[in-house]
């Protein structure tokens, strides 16, 4: 069973530095990576994807990817207040199948 | 660009019965996933459909079903409901060549008693 593994936190930022999210995946077929942000009450949005190894930067977000350790990481430069929330990892598998998601990390940026 | 709507947001049903979810998708978009959330299990992935057809299945039971119409809108179906099937039930919509790249609705929330 493929599964998504993350830290449930919470995890604890204080204002202005980086947050660091951690994910890792067992299905060592899977092509595809998410971050979705969900904030308390809402449903899931789409902030970063990314399909090849190395680092994709998108504003103050990154996600790294190192498919040989089946690791997919987030890091938040500058955090925000506004960046409390539970960050989602998620993967498609080598199959058909959709989104495997992890069970999220709830994070606290402290001003 | 209108983004996608669930109905109803919310309802109350007893064990047993039944409840049917709807879904419009953002115009444009011909992917529908249906996801299910819970405390204990997150979200996990109902199936998707794509041009009318069910493309993906995840590993949920056949009292669980769904379909999409020529205008891209869907439908869940759950029947003989059961204290576990209560949940928060999310639609997204993408486009079908752009699988994991999701837009959410704002959730069906169904408590079964």
């Amino acid at each position: 069973q493929k599964e998504v593994e993350q830290n449930s936190g919470p995890l604890s930022v204080p204002e202005g530095a980086i947050a660091s999210l951690n994910c890792t995946y067992s299905d060592r077929g899977s092509q595809s990576f998410f971050w979705y942000r969900q904030y308390s009450g809402k449903s899931p949005e789409l902030i970063m994807f990314i399909y090849s190894n190395g680092d994709k930067e998108d504003g103050r977000f990154t996600a790294q990817l190192n498919k040989a350790s089946q690791y997919v990481s987030l890091l938040i430069r500058d955090s925000q207040p506004s960046d409390s929330a539970t960050y989602l990892c998620a993967v498609i598998g080598g199959g058909a199948d959709g989104l495997t998601f992890g069970k999220g990390t709830h994070l606290i940026i402290q001003p | 660009k209108a983004g996608v709507t669930q109905t109803p947001r919310y309802l109350i049903k007893t064990r047993g019965q039944q409840v049917t979810l709807s879904c419009s998708p953002i115009s444009g978009h011909r992917s529908v996933s249906w996801y299910q959330q819970t405390p204990g299990q997150g979200l996990q992935f109902l199936f998707e459909y794509f041009s009318e057809t069910q493309r993906n299945k995840g590993n949920f039971p056949g009292r669980f079903s769904g379909r999409q119409f020529s205008n891209s809108r869907s439908e869940m179906n759950v029947s003989t409901l059961e204290l576990g099937d209560s949940a928060l039930y999310l639609c997204a919509s993408s486009l079908g060549s752009r699988v994991g790249e999701l837009f959410f609705g704002e959730g069906s929330r169904l408590t079964v008693l």
